[in-house]
This record gives structure tokens, sequence and C-alpha cells, in this order.
């Protein structure tokens, strides 16, 4: 079956550090693949995604790159802020039908310490 | 535009007891989704509702069970309530207007906070 496996947390960082948490995924067919954010109390966000290997999807600051060839989807950013503080789930959906459905990873937790 | 709306917000039930849940999706989205988030099994599909019917079920038991109406709302409804659906409900919408379309965007609600003692 399809699964989303993401480093573990908490991570800690100092701000303006540079961000990286790690995702892969396994899949049938060609996943679309999701990163989404959960502030404290809130539902999820989605962050930015990629449809296709190859694309880069991008939003706030925040990138990640679709790999094919190492089922991986690496959400990365250059200069982390307070603000960034939150939840992240790495997340994938097979395109096809009835496909309305969303996989999710462990989440990972992000603190910025200012 | 408003967005997904979840109610109640909040909810302590005793084992045994049944609840439903209530979404109402964002104007024009006719497809939504329920999904159980819990700190040892993290995010996990319910099940999806579009056009009235049931599109797509997640592994949980019969106990789970849900509907949507006909102008998109959806309820969950949860029988004999055991500890261990404890659990934010999340409902997400999205415009889907026709079976095998493919994905669309899903818009998240904040959730409804469930806690069985």
């Amino acid at each position: 079956g399809n699964s989303v496996t993401q480093m573990e947390g908490p991570v800690t960082l100092s701000e303006e550090a540079f961000l990286t948490i790690n995702c892969t995924y396994t899949a049938t067919g060609y996943p679309s693949l999701f990163w989404y954010v959960q502030y404290p109390g809130e539902g999820l966000q989605l962050l930015l995604k990629a449809t296709k290997a190859d694309d880069k999807g991008s939003n706030k600051g925040f990138e990640a790159t679709y790999r094919k060839e190492t089922t991986s989807f690496h959400l990365e950013k250059g200069s982390v802020q307070v603000s960034d503080s939150a939840v992240y789930f790495c997340a994938l959906s097979t395109l096809g039908w009835g496909a309305q459905k969303l996989v999710f990873g462990q989440g990972t937790r992000l603190t910025i310490n200012p | 535009k408003a967005g997904v709306t979840q109610t109640p917000r909040y909810l302590i039930k005793t084992r045994g007891q049944q609840v439903t849940l209530s979404c109402s999706p964002i104007s024009g989205h006719r497809s939504v989704s329920w999904y159980q988030q819990t700190p040892g099994q993290g995010l996990q599909f319910l099940f999806e509702y579009f056009s009235e019917t049931q599109r797509n079920k997640g592994n949980f038991p019969g106990r789970f069970s849900g509907r949507q109406f006909s102008n998109s709302r959806s309820e969950m409804n949860v029988s004999t309530l055991e500890l261990g659906d404890s659990a934010l409900y999340l409902c997400a919408s999205s415009r889907r207007h026709e079976e095998g379309q493919g994905y669309r965007e899903q818009y998240f609600g904040p959730g409804t906070r469930l806690t069985v003692t």
C-alpha cells in the first residue's frame, strides 16, 4: 500500500538557521506530493505541492522537489523564523478514479527559538 | 469566502455513547473528506463523500459512519464510543466535480476535539 515516512522530530533550530525535513514515500502509480502545516489549535494548511517528477513546489520561502528516483520530497527553507514553528506533514495522493484521499506521514514538530 | 466550518469544536462523551460531528464545506465544494488525528496513529483517512455518496472509505470499524446532504454539508457519527476514539476529527472539502478527475486540493477545517472518558 501507499505510505509516507518523515524524519522524526521534534526539531529545534535557532532563527535564521537552514531547515531540512526529510520525507520519503512508497506508492503505486504516480502520486502527487504535498507538505501541509498545522499551527497550534488549527487545522491543516497546504504549504506546497508537486504533481509530477522533478516538479519543485514552493511557498513562503519553503521548497520541495519531487524526486522519483529516490522517492523523496524533502522540505527545505534557507532561513527560518519564529513564526515557522508548527507541525509539518508530508502527504501523498495517487491520481485516478475516486482518489480523493491523502496518506500522511507522522508529522514533524518544528520549534524555532529567537 | 468562508472556510470549512466544523461544529462543535470540543466535545466530551463517555464510553458507550454515540456522537455526531458536523462539517460545512466551502461554498461550491461538493467533496467532503474526514480524517482522524491521534498522537499514536497520526492522521488517518476515514471516508470521502461526493454528491451524497460515499466514494472512499478508510480502514475503520463500522461504528464510524457518515453522510452528506444535498447542500454538501456532511456529518459523521461514531457509535458505542471507546476510549481510543478520543482524537481530533478533521474535515476537508474540495472542488471535485466529477469522479475520476484526479486529485483536487483539500481545504481543512479547524477540527472537532473529541474526548471520551
